[in-house]
C-alpha cells in the first residue's frame, strides 16, 4: 500500500518570492509520482509527472520537481511565484501497471497563497 | 479534442435520496476512475472502470456502484445518501496501456441536504 504526507497545509509567500512545497510518500514498491494543482471550484490539472529516468523533472508554469529515492520526497518549487499561482496543489503517487495500475493516492494538499 | 466532461456540474440532493453523476473520458482513454473530495480533503479513490467492469475498489460502502458503457463513458450512483456524501465527485481518465497521465474533469459538486 501506498500513502502520501503534505508536510505543509497552508504555505504563505509574496509575489515574486521562491517556493517549496513538500510532500513525502511511503510505498513498499517503486511508485509514479504526481503534483496537481487545483483551482477554486475546478477539478485536477496535471503540473508535471515523475515515472523514471531523471530525478529532476520541469513542468507547467514553471514549476519543478525533484525525486529523492533515499529520502522518499518528491518537493515542488518554483523560483518565482506570482499571483495566479495561488491555488491548493496535491501530490500524488501510483504503481505502475498491475492491479494496482491506474489507482492515484493523493496528499492532503497545500493551499498556496501569493500575496502582492 | 474534448477533455473529460461532467455531468451535471451542481447538484442538491435530500438525504435518502439516490443520485447518478456522470463522466465522458478524453477521446482514446478506456478506463475511469471516480474520486471522491470532502472540501479541504485531497481526493479519495472511489473504484476504477475497464471494459466495462470494476477493476479496483476503494474503501467506500456498497452504497456507491458504477457502471461503464461500450463507448467509455461511465456513471456513479449512490444510493441513500448520507449528509457525509456531500462532496465534489471527480472522474479521471487513462489509458490502461500507455501514459500514466490521469486528466480529471472538473467535477460535480453534491450537497446532500
Amino acid at each position: 500500500a501506498q500513502s502520501v504526507t503534505q508536510l505543509d497545509s497552508q504555505v504563505p509567500v509574496f509575489e515574486e518570492a521562491p517556493v517549496e512545497l513538500r510532500c513525502n510518500y511511503s510505498s513498499s514498491v517503486s511508485v509514479y509520482l504526481f503534483w496537481y494543482v487545483q483551482y477554486p471550484n475546478q477539478g485536477l490539472q496535471l503540473l508535471l509527472k515523475y515515472l523514471s529516468g531523471s530525478t529532476l523533472v520541469k513542468g507547467i508554469n514553471g514549476f519543478e520537481a525533484e525525486f529523492n529515492k533515499s529520502q522518499t520526497s518528491f518537493h515542488l518549487r518554483k523560483p518565482s511565484v506570482h499571483i495566479s499561482d495561488t491555488a491548493e496543489y496535491f501530490c500524488a503517487v501510483r504503481a505502475p501497471g498491475g492491479n494496482q495500475g491506474g489507482k492515484l493516492i493523493f496528499g492532503q494538499g497545500t493551499e498556496l497563497s501569493v500575496k502582492p | 479534442d474534448a477533455g473529460v466532461t461532467q455531468s451535471p456540474t451542481h447538484l442538491i440532493k435530500t438525504r435518502g435520496q439516490q443520485v447518478t453523476l456522470r463522466c465522458s473520458p478524453k477521446s482514446g482513454h478506456d478506463t475511469v476512475s471516480w474520486y471522491q473530495q470532502a472540501l479541504g480533503q485531497g481526493p479519495q479513490f472511489i473504484f476504477q472502470y475497464y471494459e466495462e467492469e470494476e477493476r479496483q475498489r476503494g474503501n467506500f460502502p456498497d452504497r456507491f456502484s458504477g457502471h461503464q458503457f461500450p463507448n467509455y463513458s461511465s456513471e456513479l450512483n449512490v444510493n441513500a445518501l448520507l449528509l457525509g456524501d456531500s462532496a465534489l465527485y471527480l472522474c479521471a481518465s487513462t489509458r490502461l496501456a500507455g501514459n500514466p497521465e490521469a486528466f480529471f474533469g472538473q467535477g460535480t459538486r453534491l450537497t446532500v441536504v
